[in-house]
């Protein structure tokens, strides 16, 4: 079955800076890559996903990138800010599969340091 | 919001009870998930359904049973429940008809003691 890797656990930056979240997959059927941010206390909410008939999908500040071939994909903020502060979760899906559901990431924990 | 709720938000039980958590859409979404969160694990699914009457188990179903009567409600059920039970459970639904996007509710804070 499909194993998604996260990577780092926790990241820290100062306000304005860049910040970059890894994962990795395992199945190469997967096709549907979302990202979700979780505040304390709050549920998950979708921020940006992308399909695998792209490689780039960018959304104000944010952007996700996805190398097929390597079975990878990346979360980039830029110019951070304390409200990106929260917990960021990769997930990997097969679309249209029988067994379509999402696995996540173990999530990493950004901190914006003012 | 996709008009999601859970119930109930906290509960507090003792080993050994049974425990019922609803979820309940308002959208008639088809698929509908039941995930537990825990630190360092991330979101797992427990079951999943794709219709009424439609389930299945997910990468950690032990001790935890469902049903879907209604589109509109999902419950999970913990038989007898145990202290590693002791997690926040969210409920989502797919937003696509299928696979895909989810929306997920509020969450419900289970203790076992």
């Amino acid at each position: 079955g499909e194993n998604v890797e996260q990577h780092p656990s926790t990241l820290s930056v100062q306000e304005g800076d860049s910040a970059v979240i890894k994962c990795t997959y395992s199945d190469s059927a997967s096709n549907y890559f979302p990202w979700y941010k979780q505040e304390l206390g709050k549920r998950p909410q979708l921020i940006i996903d992308i399909r695998s008939n792209v490689g780039e999908k960018k959304d104000q500040r944010i952007a996700v990138t996805l190398n097929k071939t390597a079975k990878h994909f990346s979360l980039h903020i830029t110019e951070t800010q304390p409200e990106d502060s929260a917990v960021y979760f990769c997930a990997a899906s097969t679309l249209g599969g029988s067994q379509g559901n999402l696995i996540f990431g173990k999530g990493t924990k950004l901190s914006v340091k003012p | 919001d996709a008009g999601i709720t859970q119930s109930p938000r906290h509960k507090v039980t003792e080993t050994g009870t049974p425990v019922t958590l609803r979820c309940h859409q308002t959208e008639n979404h088809r698929y509908m998930y039941w995930y537990r969160q825990d630190p360092g694990h991330g979101l797992r699914l427990i079951h999943y359904s794709y219709g009424v009457k439609d389930t299945d188990k997910g990468e950690v179903s032990d001790g935890y049973s469902v049903s879907r009567s209604k589109t509109e409600d999902f419950l999970l059920t913990l038989e007898s429940a145990t202290s590693s039970q002791t997690s926040v459970y969210f409920c989502a639904i797919g937003l696509a008809g299928g696979p895909g996007e989810q929306f997920f509710g509020p969450g419900t804070r289970l203790t076992v003691l």
